[in-house]
């Protein structure tokens, strides 16, 4: 399978503890974007990387959220303290898009975390 | 405030019925893109529109952009169980990045 894989799947975990997420890009893309999705709502965007580059977050990403992308391959999405409003679906897409073209986004499956 | 507004939220249909969702914004788009998203999966791009007023047809589904590229619309004829799901559109401006609205569930009952 060559798409965008995501690990682990399924996290629950306790209040207070740190989690970390781990995205595999489509291995030509030179972009990765991390969602995080709740339920009744659409993706909201929290950050994004040119290959090892992070150019971009969103004010969504708290102090204790940190990204990394080291390689420009695969990205670990870190949350510390974790907090019961971290329950969410983190989503990790990659893409790559030449000048000019509207690129096409493709997500993985998602990290679904349980905050107890 | 939510950028992009779809509506309804929710559909409940039998085969064989007619759909039209809508997705509206006060804000003008460079390109919309429509997505299906399954339970437990991530959103699968069905569709980016790029033209003020342009139709795209993808089989049963048509996606229309509106003139003004505030607004779109996906209508689906003759809908099958298999098109159940969540859709999503999401707006590009500027950045690469888009913004999704929070997304049409719709169930077809065979």
């Amino acid at each position: 399978d060559t798409g965008v894989s995501q690990d682990p799947r399924h996290k629950i975990t306790k209040r207070g503890q740190n989690v970390t997420f781990r995205c595999d890009p489509i291995s030509e893309h030179n972009r990765l974007y991390w969602y995080r999705q709740t339920l009744g709502q659409g993706p909201e965007f929290l950050t994004y990387f040119q290959n090892e580059a992070q150019l971009e977050k969103s004010r969504l990403l708290s102090d204790r959220f940190s990204a990394e992308r080291p390689k420009g391959s695969f990205s670990t999405l870190e949350i510390q303290r974790t907090e019961q409003g971290d329950s969410a679906m983190y989503l990790c897409a990659s893409s790559f898009a030449p000048r000019g073209v509207v690129e096409t986004q493709y997500f993985g499956p998602g990290t679904r975390l349980l905050v107890l | 405030t939510q950028l992009l507004e779809q509506s309804p939220q929710f559909l409940s249909i039998q085969e064989g019925e007619n759909l039209t969702v809508y997705c509206n914004s006060s804000s003008v788009f460079s390109s919309l893109q429509w997505y299906r998203q399954e339970p437990g999966e991530g959103p699968v791009l069905l569709v980016t529109v790029v033209t003020g007023g342009e139709v795209k047809k993808l089989k049963r589904l048509t996606f229309q952009f509106g003139d003004a590229r505030k607004d779109s619309s996906l209508h689906i004829t003759a809908a099958q169980p298999g098109d159940t799901g969540l859709y999503l559109c999401a707006g590009i401006r500027g950045s690469y990045i888009p913004t999704f609205g929070r997304g049409t569930s719709l169930i077809v009952h065979p």
